[in-house]
């Protein structure tokens, strides 16, 4: 079945350390992206990629780090700078197109501990 | 930059009644789309209904309707014979090519149906 996954469902961090959350697409989508949502904050958008080998910076991307290097998978650093991980992380895709819907992963709560 | 505001935090109806969610977004775009999307307690995002900015008559999914008012740049959802299955985070988003492809989402409305 077609869908995409993110990886781990839950997460725990030290202070200090970079973790990477995962998110592969079997879609064949074109674009991805990373959210962040907090409660009251909705959903705000950490970085975005069309393409493979390119992304671009959203709304919060202090502290976050992504590669795309393939085109079914987007992974998320969160390093050391980010001051305040502790989040529910979404995962997108969406084909070319405008009109296409999002697909979601099913998340990954990060908590530093 | 593109901006979507949700305006109702949260917001409760009784099961059959009808409930209206407002939206209302900024843009300097002529064509975009604006999309509903569900989050239900399980956190996993579905997608409602979507409007194309071009088209003038409204979007219909079965029980959900929207009331799409261009110059206002108003998306208003509305929900018919409220099931209790419809409690959930509704996000009101917007996409443009002039932004490059990005997704924005306001901060959502937390509704509950009650029976």
């Amino acid at each position: 079945d077609g869908g995409i996954t993110q990886s781990p469902k839950y997460l725990f961090r030290k202070e200090g350390q970079n973790v990477t959350l995962s998110c592969e697409q079997n879609l064949n989508h074109d674009a991805m992206y990373w959210y962040r949502q907090d409660p009251g904050q909705g959903l705000r958008l950490i970085y975005y990629s069309q393409i493979v080998n390119d992304f671009q910076k959203g709304d919060i991307a202090e502290g976050y780090s992504v590669s795309r290097e393939k085109k079914e998978s987007f992974p998320l650093t969160v390093t050391s700078a980010q001051k305040n991980p502790t989040a529910f992380y979404l995962c997108a895709s969406r084909g070319q197109r405008m009109n296409t819907e999002a697909f979601f992963g099913q998340g990954t709560r990060l908590t530093v501990v | 930059a593109q901006t979507v505001t949700q305006s109702q935090p949260e917001m409760s109806v009784q099961e059959a009644e009808t409930v209206t969610l407002s939206c209302t977004y900024d843009t300097s775009e002529s064509n975009y789309y604006l999309f509903w999307y569900k989050q239900p307690p399980s956190r996993q995002m579905i997608l409602v209904i979507r409007q194309e900015a071009y088209k003038q008559q409204n979007a219909t999914e079965n029980r959900f309707s929207v009331n799409f008012q261009k110059a206002a740049k108003s998306f208003s959802l509305k929900i018919s014979d409220s099931q209790l299955g419809d409690t959930a985070m509704y996000f009101c988003a917007f996409t443009s090519q002039g932004g490059s492809e990005k997704l924005v989402f306001g901060k959502g409305t937390k509704l509950t149906v009650n029976p």
